[in-house]
């Protein structure tokens, strides 16, 4: 079964500072990937995904994840954090086949402080 | 578009009692999913439809049932609710061109059973 892990549960930053999320998903065949992001209170929207082509996806609010399937890894970044950042994120995945109803598997998300 | 709108935004249950979780989608929207979200463990699928009158569970289906009569209404029914019902829940749908397509999420219901 696919699984998706996201290492760290929090992650605390400067404003300013590099931000670095952690994903790494479990599958023979890659699957498509995706960054969700919830700030407080809210449902989930989508950052960023991963589907097929260049493997460095840039998303909304100046974030970008790398596909790197030797080390089956989508991990984001964010060169400079700003305080509105703050927020859980969410990697998740969808497999490319026998994905009947395109059902996402989430991973236990990350939470993200940012010092002022 | 109002998007996708879940009612109520709160409740409390207690042990046994049932209720119905609603959501709505003004997207014209095939797919709709029902999500559950505790703290710790990211969300897990419930249940899930494809269209109108086509449903099918997801990991947690225990204790829940779905319906899906209209392309823009799919209600989640709790009967019995026990305590390990206590969650976060999330209704999103998206359009069913591509299983890429971006997953649309409502604001959540959140539910405690005592």
């Amino acid at each position: 079964a696919q699984s998706v892990t996201q290492l760290g549960s929090h992650v605390s930053v400067s404003e300013g500072a590099l931000v670095l999320l952690r994903c790494n998903y479990s599958s023979s065949v890659p699957p498509y990937l995706f960054w969700y992001v919830q700030y407080p209170n809210q449902g989930l929207q989508l950052l960023l995904k991963y589907t097929t082509g260049a493997t460095l996806v840039k998303g909304i609010n100046g974030f970008e994840a790398e596909f790197k399937k030797s080390e089956t890894s989508f991990h984001l970044t964010k060169p400079s954090a700003h305080m509105s950042d703050a927020a859980e994120y969410f990697c998740a995945v969808t497999p490319m086949i026998y994905n009947q109803g395109g059902k996402l598997i989430f991973g236990q998300g990350t939470e993200l402080s940012v010092k002022p | 578009n109002a998007g996708v709108t879940q009612t109520p935004k709160f409740r409390i249950l207690k042990i046994g009692q049932s209720m119905t979780l609603q959501c709505a989608q003004d997207m014209n929207h095939n797919y709709m999913y029902w999500y559950r979200q505790d703290p710790g463990m990211g969300l897990k699928l419930i249940y899930y439809s494809v269209g109108a009158g086509i449903t099918d569970k997801g990991e947690v289906p225990n204790g829940y049932n779905v319906s899906r009569s209209t392309t823009e209404d799919f209600p989640l029914r709790l009967e019995l609710a026990a305590p390990s019902q206590t969650s976060v829940y999330f209704c999103a749908s998206r359009s069913g061109t591509s299983v890429t397509n971006e997953q649309f999420f409502g604001p959540g219901t959140r539910l405690t059973v005592l």
